[in-house]
């Protein structure tokens, strides 16, 4: 079955140092998976997505993960956090042999503090 | 706005009283699905359509949920007899059947049953 772990609840970092969100996958096949982002009060947006194509995969906002099979890891990066990235984000695996249902991680809570 | 849309935003409604929800999807989006999401967690998946055809259903929705998609265009999602437990913010998505399913969401309806 398929499932993902976000290895952190809540992030805290600096205005302008690196972000990096952790997520583990568990698959029976070759995955598709996402990062989502939902900021307080707004919907779910697709910051990116790996499809088998290349492992590293860039997003919207300067975002970028990159899938790993041998460590079946999926970690979110960015270079410079902005204020404007605090919010929470999901790591999310596609259960693409049963009808492209998401399935979601439980979140991580990204601060930034200037 | 060629967005998901659903209605209403907010519904505040009391214990044993039905209430139900509006999405609609992106025009050109065959496939629709609904997701709840509680305070602190991922979303979770609870049914999808291909067109007006539902073609999987979660244990998470129990008897007390009905979805219709009766055209293939919009959907409608009811839940009858509400208990405090159903208190939650109820996502709608579409996606266009390919090659990999990206999934655009909705703002949420959020139900608080009192």
């Amino acid at each position: 079955a398929q499932s993902v772990t976000q290895l952190d609840s809540h992030v805290s970092v600096s205005e302008g140092t690196p972000v990096l969100l952790r997520c583990n996958y568990s698959s029976s096949y070759s995955p598709s998976l996402f990062w989502y982002v939902q900021h307080p009060n707004k919907g779910l947006q697709l910051l990116l997505k790996y499809t088998s194509a290349a492992t590293l995969v860039k997003g919207i906002n300067g975002f970028e993960a990159e899938f790993k099979k041998s460590e079946t890891s999926f970690h979110l990066t960015k270079p410079s956090a902005h204020m404007s990235d605090a919010a929470e984000y999901f790591c999310v695996v596609s259960v693409g042999n049963q009808g492209g249902k998401l399935i979601f991680g439980q979140g991580t809570e990204l601060s930034v503090k200037p | 706005d060629t967005g998901v849309s659903q209605n209403p935003r907010h519904k505040i409604t009391k214990r044993g009283q039905n209430v139900t929800f509006r999405c609609d999807p992106i025009s050109e989006h065959n496939r629709l699905y609904w997701y709840r999401q509680t305070l602190g967690q991922g979303p979770e998946f609870l049914t999808y359509f291909q067109n007006e055809a539902q073609l999987e259903k979660s244990r998470l929705l129990s008897d007390r949920f009905s979805a219709e998609r009766p055209k293939g265009s919009f959907s409608t999602l009811e839940i009858q007899r509400t208990e405090q437990g159903d208190s939650a913010m109820y996502l709608c998505a579409s996606s266009f059947r390919g090659l990999v399913d990206e999934q655009f969401f909705g703002p949420g309806t959020r139900l608080t049953v009192l």
